[in-house]
């Protein structure tokens, strides 16, 4: 069955530092998800993403995140100073249609800001 | 605003033990309800879901079925294997691109 492949699986890094979070969704897929889970907490939502633009974001997703989809495969979420409050598990999710259908996701990239 | 409340684990069974896993929801209207599983080191992937009040909904034997008069969605199983071992995440989705998801149920089954 195709996957979602996310990058790195760990990542670690210092309050105040750029992180950049990779994801290759499945290739005929058109919708682009970025989930979190705060350690104990629930699921949220960040953004979706189509047609090469935010089509949703949360609360959550202020100036500090980012995403672009730079070269047609991968889609990327950026946090440019990352806060210790940004340390959780991210999942990238994508879907051939909209939420609601199937969405695939990743393993996620478990984030430590130090 | 939506939101999903589900059962704290972990959730200890011995195997071929009858799995209930409690999720009830908050919504107006009539969000679509889901149950996602993570398998140790692997994504979330779609169990089953319901679109419809009194829909059930069925897959690898678990079954959930939406109740709208008590806003609830539970996930049971009649017999449990070691391989169903993971975190159960129920979720709604209403009007909108994004998952509401609850915090999680981690199920352990022994043999």
């Amino acid at each position: 069955e195709p996957e979602v492949t996310q990058t790195p699986s760990h990542q670690v890094t210092q309050m105040g530092q750029e992180v950049i979070l990779r994801c290759v969704p499945i290739s005929n897929h058109l919708y682009f998800y970025w989930y979190r889970q705060i350690l104990g907490q629930k699921v949220e939502f960040l953004v979706s993403f189509y047609n090469n633009e935010i089509s949703e974001k949360s609360e959550i997703f202020d100036d500090q995140f980012s995403v672009e989809r730079p070269d047609g495969s991968n889609f990327t979420l950026k946090i440019r100073s990352t806060k210790l409050e940004d340390s959780a598990m991210y999942f990238c999710a994508s879907s051939g249609s909209r939420a609601g259908e199937k969405l695939f996701f990743g393993s996620g990239t478990q984030l430590s800001v130090l | 605003g939506n939101s999903v409340t589900q059962m704290e684990g972990p959730v200890t069974l011995s195997e071929e033990a009858f799995l209930t896993i409690n999720c009830t929801y908050t919504a107006t209207g009539y969000p679509s309800l889901f149950w996602y599983v993570q398998y140790p080191g692997e994504g979330l992937q779609l169990l089953l879901k319901a679109t419809k009040a009194d829909d059930k909904g069925s897959n690898k034997g678990f079954e959930a079925t939406y109740r709208k008069e008590t806003t609830s969605f539970h996930l049971e199983k009649g017999s449990v294997q070691v391989s169903d071992s993971a975190v159960y995440f129920c979720a709604l989705i209403q009007n909108t691109d994004k998952l509401i998801f609850g915090t999680g149920t981690r199920l352990q089954v022994f043999p």
